[in-house]
């Protein structure tokens, strides 16, 4: 079974602009998290999704939004960019609900100038 | 406020000998926790869970074990190799509670020396 999968990989984009992430999910599994992760910060929740739903938001602003589609593949989207926004965007997958055992993609490497 | 907690942020150990990774946690509704282990540029990868029925979850080289009274959980790899390197990070969630996302500690890094 393939595993998650992030695109992309590294993105580099100037303060102000607007980034979307895609991340397609485990087959079969229909939780989609996503995180942020920081030096020193480790992972921080931003939002999961179950079956086309936003189930839980972390504490982040309103700038950071997701979506999930009818075949579990979700985007997470940041507009305005901010400096303090580069981090390592990580998505995870669950076969049900986030508190099961998750299981992440690579990550995409986002870089604001 | 941290709910999971990592008070080591790194540990060195001699290839051969125990490593042994340590974490706290707050919320007593959490009842499932798990284990991540990181290398640079990629995903966290699943290493070990543990329900709050158990004390003790062992695979292979890894041992989870869980103590519910003192909120505490350890990892313990035996025997340590150099490859075993990288970012140790809990995570804890509430299963029974329900629609409550893992809670990560910040993570320790840990350096098997050959």
């Amino acid at each position: 079974k393939a595993g998650v999968t992030q695109t992309p990989r590294y993105l580099i984009k100037t303060r102000g602009q607007q980034v979307t992430l895609s991340c397609s999910p485990i087959s079969g599994h229909r939780s989609v998290s996503w995180y942020q992760q920081t030096p020193g910060q480790g992972l921080q929740f931003l939002f999961e999704y179950f079956s086309e739903t936003q189930r839980n938001k972390g504490n982040f602003p309103g700038r950071f939004s997701g979506r999930q589609f009818s075949n579990s593949r979700s985007e997470m989207n940041v507009s305005t960019l901010e400096l303090g926004d580069s981090a390592l965007y990580l998505c995870a997958s669950s076969l049900g609900a986030a508190e099961e055992t998750q299981y992440f993609g690579p990550g995409t490497r986002l870089l604001v100038l | 406020d941290q709910q999971v907690k990592q008070n080591s942020p790194s540990l060195s150990v001699q290839e051969g000998r125990i490593s042994i990774l340590n974490c706290d946690y707050t919320n007593s509704m959490f009842d499932y926790f798990l284990w991540y282990k990181k290398y640079p540029a990629e995903g966290p990868t699943f290493l070990i869970s543990i329900s709050s029925i158990k004390d003790k979850n062992e695979d292979g080289r890894f041992t989870v074990f869980l103590n519910k009274s003192a909120k505490h959980l350890s990892l313990h790899i035996v025997p340590s190799q150099p490859g075993d390197s990288a970012v140790y990070f809990c995570a804890a969630s509430g299963r029974n509670s329900g629609n409550t996302p893992l809670v990560f500690g910040k993570g320790t890094r840990l350096s098997v020396i050959a």
